[in-house]
């Protein structure tokens, strides 16, 4: 059984960019969620997808954006990237989209703009 | 809104004692409550959750929690710390009419030999 897996581990761009993050969820989950951990916090959700829908979003500007693949697998981008968009992001896999299933977790993409 | 309140940004405990990391919760409704943990460089484990079964809930490495409905509170316990506990702990609620998931701002455990 092959576990969350996330590309790139660590990404550096400038103010201002884009860039897309990706998520190969667990294998059998058909639900992705993702999160920002900034520096010395919690994790924050942003949104979740359930079989390519949408499912849920958090807190968070339209310019941070998803998708979900039919192997669903799963990319967040973020246009017009800002400084306090560094953080650490995670993604989660999870079989169902009820919000008590649990959620698998991968390692994390490290976002540093610059 | 659901949030919860992890007391104490860091704990200091001796190998051996017992572990003890605070968390609680605002609801309105019964909600679905998770402890993570969350080592260096790496992603959240879960350890343990509560979907409204029985109070007392254990999880992996010793870990249990109980849900006290009238304290709004859903503290983390292990009865004897081993190094290898020294990480980075996270309470987290949802609730059961949205598609939310809330984390508290973390509880780091260091584990004194």
């Amino acid at each position: 059984e092959t576990g969350v897996t996330q590309s790139p581990t660590h990404l550096i761009k400038t103010r201002g960019q884009q860039v897309t993050l990706r998520c190969s969820s667990q294998s059998g989950h058909n639900t992705v969620s993702w999160y920002q951990q900034a520096l010395g916090q919690g994790p924050q959700f942003i949104f979740q997808y359930y079989r390519e829908e949408e499912n849920g979003r958090g807190n968070f500007p339209p310019r941070f954006s998803g998708l979900q693949f039919p192997n669903y697998s799963s990319e967040l981008n973020v246009n017009a990237l800002e400084l306090d968009d560094s953080a650490l992001y995670l993604c989660a896999s999870s079989l169902g989209s009820r919000t008590q299933e649990t959620q698998y977790f991968g390692p994390g993409t490290r976002l540093l703009v610059l | 809104a659901q949030s919860v309140t992890q007391l104490g940004s860091h704990v200091s405990v001796s190998e051996g004692a017992l572990v003890l990391l605070r968390c609680n919760y605002s609801s309105s409704v019964p909600p679905y409550l998770f402890w993570y943990v969350q080592y260096p460089n790496q992603g959240l484990q879960l350890l343990l959750k509560y979907t409204s079964a029985a109070t007392l809930v254990k999880g992996i490495n010793g870990f249990e929690a109980e849900f006290k409905k009238s304290e709004t509170s859903f503290h983390l316990t292990k009865p004897s710390a081993h190094m290898s506990d020294a990480a980075e702990y996270f309470c987290a609620v949802s609730d059961s009419t949205g598609n939310q998931f809330y984390f508290g701002t973390g509880t780091s455990l260091t584990v004194i030999p």
